[in-house]
């Protein structure tokens, strides 16, 4: 079983519909992030939190929102979805251990098309 | 946290040992390299990180400069299945901030 999954895996939307994208992680990780790829780019921050009461804006949060509903899990919502949104979003979670330091592991990642 | 600069792409032969390179000139005393990949459309994985030392797994070597400010990513005998988006990110040890991802070398096995 994944230890970070993602739901749905594949979403078309229209513009100015409301949508979520849902992570869970069974790693009993503090810390997850939401990061969105366009093609040609890299990985960008949207939203970062790193317990269930701390939550903080990445590089481009504008357009989106988070909540961390639980250590497992992470939604990232569009409130109200336009086209230049559709890209690649992932998941990830991470943990802080003494003398190995910080990595992240990532859920396979949501499609999403906004029309 | 220091920028990199890497190669946008490189190819390597199969079975050959693919080395990517990073520069990180900036870099501080207390910040590691971290290296992670994304094969097509995937979520990035970890592969590797260190300090000043050279490292080795099961996956790759890390050999940092002496004055850290570059460092060689090694896959010893490239497969196919290793062509992906390498990111060689430099970050504090256990910094209470967020990891932020570059565009990476594209690295393209060749059969």
């Amino acid at each position: 079983d994944a230890d970070v999954t993602q739901t749905p895996r594949n979403r078309i939307t229209k513009t100015g519909k409301r949508i979520m994208l849902e992570c869970s992680q069974t790693k009993g990780h503090d810390r997850m992030y939401w990061y969105r790829q366009d093609p040609g780019l890299g990985l960008r921050l949207i939203y970062y939190s790193f317990d269930v009461k701390d939550i903080n804006k990445g590089e481009i949060s504008d357009g989106y929102s988070v909540s961390r509903q639980a250590q497992a899990k992470f939604s990232l919502s569009l409130e109200s979805a336009i086209p230049n949104q559709t890209a690649l979003y992932f998941c990830a979670t991470s943990d802080l251990s003494a003398g190995v330091g910080e990595t992240q592991y990532f859920g396979p990642g949501t499609r999403l098309l906004v029309l | 946290d220091a920028k990199t600069t890497q190669p946008p792409s490189m190819d390597c032969a199969e079975g050959r040992a693919a080395n990517l390179p990073c520069n990180h000139s900036t870099i501080s005393g207390n910040e590691y390299v971290y290296w992670y990949r994304q094969i097509h459309s995937q979520g990035p994985q970890y592969i590797i990180h260190g300090l000043k030392n050279n490292e080795t797994n099961e996956m790759a070597s890390l050999i940092i400069t002496e004055d850290r400010k570059s460092s060689t990513l090694i896959l010893p005998h490239a497969t196919l299945r290793d062509t992906a988006v390498y990111y060689c990110i430099v970050r504090v040890l256990n910094r209470d901030d967020k990891i932020i991802f570059g565009k990476g070398t594209r690295l393209h096995i060749l059969p």
